[in-house]
């Protein structure tokens, strides 16, 4: 594809439900990473997959969060249990592993727990 | 770990004017610097970045500048015009690593 897409682009649930979003990073780009930005804050790491090699989980807030990538693709965070704190835009962002290579953002997911 | 540290948190410029925004770093073995211009509501969009063998770039009204020493490297806008407002993220990571984002800076250009 053109660029890095993200789904949904809005999700709304209700506190305690589970949620899942989607990334698709651009077609060979080895490494892919999942931000949360809250209102009027900067980019928060969440977590970084590079290639085959284990997933940096470092910024996971909490265990009620989780990612996966199938195939070296396609990304799914999880979050579980959803809070109100939760509430954010999840970016996802793609590159190229050949000499730090730039990311390129997806839209986002704007996420919203009531 | 790196921590990336971004000031100012706002600013405020008359049109014309030039702006300035820095970010210093914390691991001297970071070796790339990009920086992002995040209109409201829309995606992170990359405007410029820089490598550590280089210690300037420029790319018509938008330059950055790098000091590995002093670990810091700066944003320069000149002659600003109203469409550059918007919040701008210095970033620094290393070969195969995480990036590390600063906190931002809101650019308000006043016409």
């Amino acid at each position: 594809g053109a660029g890095v897409s993200q789904s949904p682009s809005n999700k709304v649930t209700e506190k305690g439900k589970d949620v899942e979003l989607r990334c698709d990073p651009i077609s060979g780009h080895t490494a892919l990473y999942w931000y949360r930005q809250s209102l009027g804050q900067g980019l928060e790491f969440l977590i970084y997959f590079q290639g085959n090699s284990a997933p940096d989980k470092s910024g996971l807030p909490s265990d009620r969060f989780s990612a996966e990538r199938t195939g070296g693709s396609v990304s799914t965070l999880t979050i579980q249990r959803t809070q109100q704190e939760d509430s954010a835009v999840y970016l996802c962002a793609s590159s190229h592993y050949n000499e730090q290579e730039t990311q390129y953002f997806g839209p986002g997911t704007r996420l919203l727990v009531l | 770990g790196e921590n990336v540290e971004q000031h100012p948190s706002t600013l405020s410029v008359q049109e014309g004017d030039s702006a300035v925004i820095k970010c210093t770093y914390s691991d001297s073995a970071s070796n790339y610097f990009p920086w992002y211009k995040q209109e409201l509501g829309k995606r992170p969009q990359l405007i410029i970045d820089i490598r550590s063998n280089v210690g300037e770039k420029k790319d018509q009204r938008i330059a950055v500048t790098l000091n590995k020493t002093a670990k810091h490297f700066s944003l320069h806008i000149t002659e600003t015009q109203p469409e550059d407002s918007a919040v701008y993220f210095c970033a620094a990571s290393k070969t195969g690593n995480q990036f590390y984002f600063g906190t931002g800076t809101s650019l308000t250009v006043i016409p």
